[in-house]
């Protein structure tokens, strides 16, 4: 598809539970951001991945949190041992440039813990 | 650190309506400010951005201009239809935040017919 598609579309997990979540970008796109939106407010940065490198990783909120993006290409979002408060929507982004941010979102994974 | 406040919502108004969404931020430097639309069941979409004070952005009857004296750039619309109704992000990238973008808490516009 000509968008960034992002998989599952929903998540339902059980405290405790390791998950994954995939994002594909714009085919060709250098930069990929994931962000994390709660209930009723903005998205908050995540991380960032200039092709295969992540170049900041400092909104992830704990060592819990885990992104890779091996072949610059597809990116996985992995939160381990999932708690209440992870419960959100994670978007992705992709952009053409390197640092441009005209970045074209995902519909994003709504992730519910129970 | 940078921020972005925009109003809160929900803004209901009727069709033909003129709309105005405030928003103001706090950034070093000069930041490039953009606000960006979700409809319902859809992604984010970039509606419009600014890179320099005194810049206008437009897209499909939408406006903003970038004001560094008032730290604003306010969203407007003269006469608004049932298909604007959809949530509303303002959102900065400046030099401490050079490629992430920081986001206000959004709003949500109902159109009624």
């Amino acid at each position: 598809g000509a968008g960034v598609s992002q998989s599952p579309r929903y998540k339902v997990a059980k405290r405790g539970q390791d998950v994954a979540l995939r994002c594909d970008p714009i085919s060709g796109h250098v930069s990929l951001f994931w962000y994390q939106q709660a209930l009723g407010q903005g998205p908050e940065f995540l991380t960032y991945f200039q092709n295969e490198a992540q170049l900041d990783k400092s909104g992830l909120p704990s060592d819990r949190f885990f992104a890779e993006r091996p072949e610059g290409s597809v990116s996985t979002l992995k939160i381990q041992r999932t708690q209440q408060e992870d419960s959100a929507v994670y978007l992705c982004a992709s952009s053409y440039r390197d640092r441009d941010t005209e970045a074209f979102f995902g519909q994003g994974t709504r992730l519910t813990v129970v | 650190g940078d921020s972005v406040t925009q109003m809160e919502g929900p803004v209901t108004l009727s069709e033909e309506a003129f709309l105005t969404i405030n928003c103001t931020y706090t950034a070093t430097g000069y930041p490039s400010l953009f606000w960006y639309v979700q409809y319902p069941g859809e992604g984010l979409q970039l509606l419009l951005k600014a890179t320099k004070a005194d810049d206008k952005g437009s897209n499909k009857g939408f406006e903003a201009t970038y004001r560094k004296e008032t730290t604003s750039f306010h969203l407007e619309k003269g006469s608004v239809q049932v298909s604007d109704s959809a949530v509303y992000f303002c959102a900065l990238s400046g030099a401490d935040s050079n490629y992430q973008l920081i986001w206000g808490a959004g709003t949500k516009l109902i159109i009624k017919p």
